[in-house]
């Protein structure tokens, strides 16, 4: 079935351990987004790829990293987890970067940080 | 600053209408779209507008007036199964999306 995977589905973790947050998309999607949602605060871009091999800072970048190698995958790291860190991830995809197509999403990864 | 405002909480009565307005300010405009979120799960796309005017689909309509900075989502034959919140985004000049906090639709029998 196509679609967004991502794991995990929730994590709990430490003050100051580092953590990777995976999603993969079946779609051959070229743009891929992650976004940080907090109760009573809209969807936070995080990072965003608009194509394999390139990145860009989103709105709330600080303590997050990166990573497109390839068309599928889109990785998100905290490389020092804090509390304030606690949310829910969504990694999101769209055909094209900038066009009229929407995002599909993954069913999101909750995260505490103690 | 870039700002998009909806309610936060909404009820309606199972079998009626509502609308959902949203009102945004951002640096230039290249498209709204609604999603909808039910609990717990992740956003799923409902309607875009990029032109000024009302785009049906089914029980949901969407409309837009760039003009007035301004759209809303109208869901009619109200099920229990819409009760969910509603996002407003808004495409910026950089291409990227805005989000509203959302609006919490409650339907009651």
């Amino acid at each position: 079935i196509a679609g967004i995977t991502q794991a995990p589905t929730s994590q709990i973790l430490a003050a100051g351990r580092r953590m990777t947050l995976r999603c993969t998309q079946d779609m051959r999607h070229n743009a891929m987004y992650w976004y940080r949602q907090d109760l009573g605060l809209g969807l936070r871009l995080i990072h965003y790829s608009n194509t394999a091999g390139t990145t860009g800072k989103g709105e709330v970048p600080d303590g997050y990293s990166v990573s497109r190698a390839n068309t599928d995958d889109f990785p998100l790291t905290l490389a020092s987890a804090v509390p304030s860190q606690t949310s829910v991830y969504f990694c999101a995809s769209s055909p094209v970067a900038g066009d009229t197509n929407e995002q599909f999403f993954g069913p999101g990864t909750r995260l505490t940080v103690l | 600053g870039q700002n998009i405002d909806q309610p936060t909480e909404m009820t309606a009565t199972e079998g009626a209408i509502v609308q959902i307005n949203c009102t945004y300010q951002t640096s230039g405009f290249n498209g709204l779209f609604w999603y909808q979120q039910h609990a717990g799960e992740a956003p799923t796309f409902l309607s875009y507008n990029v032109l000024d005017g009302l785009e049906e689909k089914g029980r949901f309509s969407s409309f837009l007036s760039r003009s007035k900075g301004y759209s809303y989502l109208l869901l009619k034959e109200l099920q229990m199964k819409d009760s969910a919140s509603y996002l407003c985004a808004v495409r910026d000049s950089n291409y990227q999306l805005i989000w509203g906090a959302g609006t919490k639709l409650i339907i009651k029998p």
